[in-house]
């Protein structure tokens, strides 16, 4: 079965920290992997996209790596803000047309001033 | 401005009444989504379209029906059949095409359905 999986849960941090999300996949074949944000009571945004053959991709204060061969991957925010508050979700792509995919449970992440 | 909205932002419906929730795209998309999502849950995929007079069921797709009559337009209605409706919905259109940017659905602000 087709997996997708996010840790942690929920994760609380304090303004001007760091953190990093994880997201472990055993889905096949792999085309891409993004990583949207969905702030509370909206639609999930993406912010970042990586095919197998990308290690980093970066977003601001927000870089994405991805390690094809563990199938992980993961979304460091760096200096975070009040604004970060979000939650997090990984998307594993299987096909390069984009018609199948999995969607990850999401991690919650609280920004506390 | 291109965009996919979705109406009502908020919508209260009673017990054994279909409601039908709606969703416009400007941004020519051939696919699109709806998905459901529960308090702490991801996303799970109702339905969707990849071309006009088309669709598919999705993962959870008792209890719901659609139509794509309009390449701009996906309305989603929620049967009495659903057992258990109130969730927060969003709607979601893709361009189709084998491109790095083929895979990225944009998303509507959603509804919030509450059953009273």
């Amino acid at each position: 079965k087709n997996q997708v999986e996010q840790s942690p849960q929920s994760l609380i941090i304090l303004e001007g920290k760091n953190c990093t999300l994880q997201c472990n996949y055993t889905v096949s074949p792999f085309s891409n992997l993004r990583w949207y944000k969905q702030d509370t009571g909206r639609g999930p945004v993406s912010l970042t996209i990586m095919t197998f053959s990308e290690n980093t991709k970066s977003n601001g204060r927000y870089t994405a790596t991805l390690d094809a061969d563990t199938k992980q991957s993961s979304l460091h925010i760096t200096a975070s803000q009040l604004s970060d508050s979000a939650s997090y979700i990984c998307v594993v792509i299987l096909d390069n047309y984009g018609q199948n995919f999995v969607f990850g449970p999401g991690t919650r992440l609280s920004v506390l001033p | 401005d291109g965009g996919i909205t979705q109406s009502p932002k908020y919508l209260f419906r009673k017990e054994g009444q279909n409601v039908t929730l709606s969703c416009e795209q400007n941004l020519n998309h051939d696919a699109m989504y709806w998905y459901r999502q529960d308090p702490g849950q991801g996303l799970r995929l109702i339905y969707y379209s990849q071309i006009v007079n088309d669709f598919q069921k999705g993962d959870i797709a008792e209890g719901y029906s659609v139509s794509r009559e309009k390449k701009e337009s996906f309305p989603l209605t929620v049967t009495s059949a659903q057992k258990n409706p109130t969730a927060f919905y969003l709607c979601a259109s893709k361009r189709q095409g084998a491109s790095e940017r083929g895979g990225e659905q944009f998303f509507g602000p959603g509804t919030r359905l509450t059953v009273l």
